[in-house]
């Protein structure tokens, strides 16, 4: 069955930087987009970045353009989040799901997340 | 960006009500709409997808409809399992957006 697998998260200072990583097994991994979404607590789901089947596509939310960025290993079926700049305010769980399509598309499989906190 | 405003932010209701979620978007979106159902400490999980197509193994009692700007989420019959949080989202474009969720409470 698919499954997605975050790692990588914990507690940095503010201004430094974190990498995520995100395991998938149980479809063709080459075949669709990958997402992370973010959730602080008590809060609702915010967007994050999404990359394309075959990474060349890649678009982020606002609150995070130029400071995250995303990608892909098809070789290893694994998707990366790069957080530099770290703010308070993106402190979350962060999920990785994947898209039903190779692009566009809704998210159909979610993983568990995995909690970053940015705090001194 | 698109903002999807979500209504009710709270529902209380009881075990065999039917209820409604609904969700706007600021500019037409067509039928690219998804809604989840996430309960403490766990994922979302997809529920509905293109407005109205039911995911494979979601129980009939869930139904979506709407296009363009305005869409609904149905509980024809709550059942204990469904007192949870519920999300809409837009992917008719990037950056995608969801809505602030309703929260589903017994009464």
């Amino acid at each position: 069955q698919v499954q997605v697998v975050e790692s990588g998260g914990g507690v940095v200072q503010p201004g430094r930087s974190l990498r995520l990583s995100c395991a998938a097994s149980g479809f063709t991994f080459s075949s669709n987009a990958m997402h992370w979404v973010r959730q602080a607590p008590g809060k609702g789901l915010e967007w994050v970045a999404v990359i394309s089947y075959d990474g060349r596509n890649k678009y982020y939310a606002d609150s995070v353009k130029g400071r995250f960025t995303i990608s892909r290993d098809n070789s290893k079926n694994t998707v990366y989040l790069q957080m530099n700049s770290l703010r308070a305010e993106d402190t979350a769980v962060y999920y990785c799901a994947r898209g039903e399509m190779a692009t566009m598309g809704f998210i159909d499989y979610w993983g568990q997340g995995t909690l970053v906190t940015v705090s001194s | 960006d698109i903002q999807m405003t979500q209504s009710p932010s709270t529902l209380s209701a009881s075990v065999g009500d039917r209820v409604t979620i609904t969700c706007r978007a600021s500019q037409s979106i067509s039928s690219w709409l998804a809604w989840y159902q996430q309960k403490p400490g766990k994922a979302p999980k997809v529920l509905i997808y293109k407005a109205s197509s039911l995911e494979s193994g979601v129980p009939s009692r869930f139904s979506g409809s709407g296009s363009g700007t305005e869409f609904t989420l149905t509980i024809s019959s709550l059942q204990p399992d469904d007192f949870a949080t519920y999300h809409c989202q837009q992917y008719n474009s990037f950056p995608y957006t969801f809505g602030r969720g309703t929260e589903l409470e017994i009464k």
